[in-house]
């Protein structure tokens, strides 16, 4: 059974940092293309990274380039998102999905509650 | 990169056909093959329903069908039941090497 089981999330101030760490169970997590997603309080969906199998490529979002990074580590089946200088408006709970194939994200974790507040 | 457009609701009877519309640009949903769309219930995490406009996962009802004409992405439900009620979100890649999400519609069965 394919799950993605996220973690990391938490309360921190603004400028803080914060580590995600998304763990990867019941597949090849090698031979997969993943993302980062968060949805705000009471907001939509919106992507945040896409980090492709073997790391050949990673995009980010307008929103967050600059200030989260994201990384893989195949042996460890786990997938990461560390965030810095974090703002008010990055409070959001914060989905690992795999794609199937490119941009199409048939896995979702259950997500990690991310609060940006003084 | 802005949000592709989706209507905010949705509303149908048991039994009825509805579909949600998402509109891109010529920088998006025009130019690429890669739309999906999700279902999300409030508390669970989101549901690939489409991918590549027009394909079905396995295990996902052929009570969903999509489409895409030009710039804009459609998601048609048909048969409603009760346990479709949820939101829906429709997603592409960007000539931006970017990724974006519709801002989400509210389906509400009647």
């Amino acid at each position: 059974e394919v799950q993605l089981v996220e973690s990391g999330g938490g309360l921190v101030q603004p400028g803080g940092s914060l580590r995600l760490s998304c763990a990867a169970s019941g597949f090849t997590f090698s031979n997969h293309n993943m993302n980062w997603v968060r949805q705000a309080p009471g907001k939509g969906l919106e992507w945040v990274s896409y980090i492709s199998r073997s790391s050949g490529a990673i995009y980010y979002g307008d929103s967050v380039r600059g200030r989260f990074t994201v990384s893989r580590d195949d042996a460890k089946n786990s997938m990461y998102l560390q965030m810095n200088s974090l703002r008010v408006e990055d409070t959001a709970l914060y989905y690992c999905a795999r794609d199937l194939h490119y941009y199409d994200s048939d896995y979702w974790g259950q997500g990690t509650l991310v609060t940006v507040s003084s | 990169q802005s949000a592709l457009t989706q209507p905010a609701s949705v509303s149908g009877s048991p039994g009825q056909s509805i579909t949600i519309s998402c509109t891109g640009t010529s920088s998006d949903v025009s130019d690429y093959k890669y739309v999906s769309w999700y279902q999300l219930h409030p508390g669970k995490a989101p549901k690939l329903l489409i991918y590549d406009v027009i394909n079905r996962p396995s295990g996902v009802s052929n009570r969903f069908s999509a489409s895409k004409s030009g710039n804009t992405a459609s998601l048609t439900i048909s048969g409603l039941q009760a346990e479709d009620e949820a939101d829906y979100y429709c997603s592409t890649y960007t000539a931006s090497r970017t990724r974006v999400f519709g801002g989400g519609t509210k389906l509400t069965v009647l």
